[in-house]
């Protein structure tokens, strides 16, 4: 069975510090990759996603980036965080190719920024 | 673009209760639908599906029927408890690797 794994669970940081959040997925191959940001009291943004290795394809600007070095990790980066960037991350992954409906999602990352 | 629309709540209500939850939707196409579920601190998890017009998904006692004529998904719940409250997102496919689009997300609250 596909399990996906986020960390950390959570994490405060200072404002302009950096940031790195990193996803796995394990017992598929070659997934959709996605990041969502929610922000207390909304709903879900989608902020990336990815359809393979190196492919990134952004939603919103910002001063967020994201990566995938390999199949099944999807990482969420940083050079500076703003106070705004406060939130609750999401990872989530969907079946590649002509399935690309249901999407799992992640336990979640919990980012402070003070 | 497709477009999702529920009421954000919060929804309260007294334990053994009828649950409706109204989401509507805009989309070309014919898009799958899904509703999410959101216990505090943790990630969404799928809680049901339906993929076709007319058809009903179903789980834990929750149900929700894809209806084209109206554009609706509405999920029900014969008889809530209090382990059901959570966010509730309704969201619909787009068919593409951009996944899907989701709801702003129902806050229900059951009291015993």
């Amino acid at each position: 069975s596909q399990t996906i794994h986020q960390w950390p669970a959570t994490l405060v940081q200072p404002v302009g510090s950096p940031l790195s959040l990193e996803c796995t997925v394990e017992g598929t191959s070659n997934p959709n990759l996605y990041w969502y940001r929610q922000a207390a009291g909304r709903g879900l943004q989608l902020l990336f996603y990815s359809v393979g290795i190196g492919q990134i394809s952004s939603e919103v600007p910002q001063n967020l980036s994201a990566s995938r070095p390999q199949d099944r990790q999807f990482i969420l980066s940083s050079k500076k965080l703003l106070l705004s960037d406060s939130g609750f991350y999401l990872c989530a992954w969907s079946a590649g190719g002509a399935s690309t409906d249901t999407q799992y999602f992640g336990p979640g990352t919990r980012l402070t920024v003070l | 673009g497709n477009s999702v629309t529920q009421m954000e709540g919060p929804v309260t209500l007294s334990e053994e209760a009828f649950l409706t939850i109204n989401c509507t939707y805009t989309a070309t196409g014919y898009p799958s639908l899904f509703w999410y579920v959101q216990y505090p601190g943790e990630g969404l998890q799928l809680l049901l599906k339906a993929t076709k017009a007319d058809d009903k998904g179903s789980n834990k006692g929750f149900e929700a029927t894809y209806r084209k004529e109206t554009t609706s998904f509405h999920l029900e719940k014969g008889s809530v408890q209090v382990s059901d409250s959570a966010v509730y997102f309704c969201a619909s496919s787009g068919g593409g690797a951009d996944g899907l689009t989701f709801g702003k997300g129902t806050h229900l609250i059951i009291q015993p």
